[in-house]
């Protein structure tokens, strides 16, 4: 079946320790995109690629990077977590960017602990 | 500023019909989407309006009025596995994505 993937499901890292994040996509969708979910919230978008267009978002914290080093795989690299960047991360895929106005398919997410 | 507002939590029966209301407030217009949520698990897609009046899809309805910037999801027959936060969000005229924070749908016996 034709799916996104996120590795791992859960990451514990240490306060100040980098983590990267995987996701892989199987769909052939041109648009891969990056989201931080906390508990009871919306979506808060990082990051999106169009192809290997990278997009970064206004307030997205440097701590935050991306690399998409081809169009099935995307990586997030938070290189000095803080206890404020303990949160689900969703990896998200579409078609076109069509401008936002395409169907997003999500992976199951990975939730990101930090002592 | 841009703004969704959904109600927080619902509670329902078991059997029984609910509707999950969505009020926007955006710079423009562009599509509406709902996504599904259960507890620590991603999204999944419900339903896209971009025109106004009334989409079905089985179990699931989503209307749509733009002059009020009003949605809804209407979910009928509510079984014990529809219990899950259900997402809205709307594309606006600069093709930005604005997610609401979600309604918790609680469903009882």
């Amino acid at each position: 079946d034709a799916m996104v993937i996120q590795n791992p499901r859960y990451q514990v890292t240490q306060f100040g320790k980098p983590v990267t994040l995987s996701c892989s996509q199987t769909l052939n969708h041109n648009v891969m995109y990056w989201y931080q979910q906390k508990s009871s919230q919306a979506p808060k978008l990082l990051f999106h690629y169009y192809d290997k267009d990278f997009n970064n978002e206004a307030d997205t914290p440097d701590n935050f990077q991306s690399r998409r080093p081809n169009t099935s795989f995307c990586f997030l690299d938070i290189r000095s977590p803080g206890l404020g960047d303990a949160a689900m991360y969703l990896c998200a895929t579409s078609r076109e960017t069509s401008g936002f106005t395409d169907t997003q398919y999500f992976g199951p997410g990975t939730r990101l602990t930090v002592l | 500023g841009q703004n969704i507002d959904q109600p927080t939590e619902m509670t329902a029966t078991e059997g029984a019909i609910v509707q999950i209301n969505c009020t926007y407030q955006t710079s423009g217009f562009n599509g509406l989407f709902w996504y599904q949520q259960h507890a620590g698990e991603a999204p999944t897609f419900l339903s896209y309006n971009v025109l106004d009046g009334l989409e079905e899809k089985g179990r699931f309805s989503s209307f749509l009025s733009r002059s009020k910037g009003y949605s809804y999801l209407l979910l009928k027959e509510l079984q014990m596995k529809d219990s899950a936060s259900y997402l809205c969000a709307v594309t606006d005229s600069n093709y930005q994505l604005i997610w609401g924070a979600g309604t918790k749908l609680i469903i009882k016996p």
